[in-house]
């Protein structure tokens, strides 16, 4: 039971380049989400996903695409990578409503 | 629609007590708390789900005003292990879907 998996743990791109941040859980919760994470700004939403084939827009979603394709995984792709984009992202789920949210150990990158 | 924390950043000797606060300029549902330790993934501490409703957790507690979408923690007799960065998340409601957003945080850190 791993909880919540984030791969890569680190990347460094360099600007342009493209790459998906793979997020998976095996917790059978319905709704996942993309965070980043910058110093001084906590926790900003990307994208949310509430269920299998859905994605909803965040805080911060310009630069980013999802894909929710089955319950478990849920990815995040940099198309055009830009130093702005430069961060830490975290992965999360939550059963339902009411319910505590867990995390992935997330995924530091740098765009050079 | 991010929350908003205060203080930003506070530092106190062992055993001594301190209160984050977090607001919101939306209607609050429940406050979700964690704390993440530096290089960690966030971690959940309690969340409240009814106004003026009040946990706790070891020595941590909370209180939820939601006539005020306020909520505050509590750390008594503050120990070492409770230096980090404490967050609270409020869900946003949109369509049916509550998407959990974050404040920027409260760094915590506690000196012997």
């Amino acid at each position: 039971n791993a909880g919540v998996t984030q791969t890569p743990k680190f990347q460094v791109l360099k600007t342009g380049q493209s790459m998906t941040l793979q997020c998976a859980q095996d917790m059978n919760h319905n709704s996942m989400y993309w965070y980043r994470q910058d110093p001084g700004m906590g926790l900003r939403l990307i994208y949310y996903s509430a269920s299998e084939g859905t994605t909803d827009k965040g805080e911060v979603p310009n630069g980013y695409n999802v894909s929710r394709l089955n319950k478990r995984e849920f990815s995040l792709r940099l198309e055009s990578a830009a130093p702005s984009q430069t961060s830490v992202y975290f992965c999360a789920t939550h059963h339902r409503t009411g319910t505590e949210a867990f995390f992935g150990q997330g995924t530091r990158l740098t765009v050079v | 629609q991010q929350p908003v924390q205060s203080p930003q950043a506070v530092i106190l000797r062992e055993g001594e007590d301190a209160v984050i606060n977090c607001s919101s300029s939306k209607a609050l549902y429940s406050v979700h708390w964690y704390r993440q330790k530096h290089g960690e993934a966030p971690i959940f501490l309690m969340i409240l789900l009814k106004g003026g409703e009040q946990k706790g957790h070891d020595k941590i507690s909370a209180s939820f005003n939601e006539k005020k979408q306020q909520s505050s923690l509590y750390l008594t007799a503050s120990q070492l292990s409770y230096s980090g960065t404490y967050f609270c998340g409020t869900p946003i409601s949109n369509f049916g879907n509550e998407k959990l957003t974050f404040g920027t945080g409260t760094r915590l850190t506690i000196i012997p």
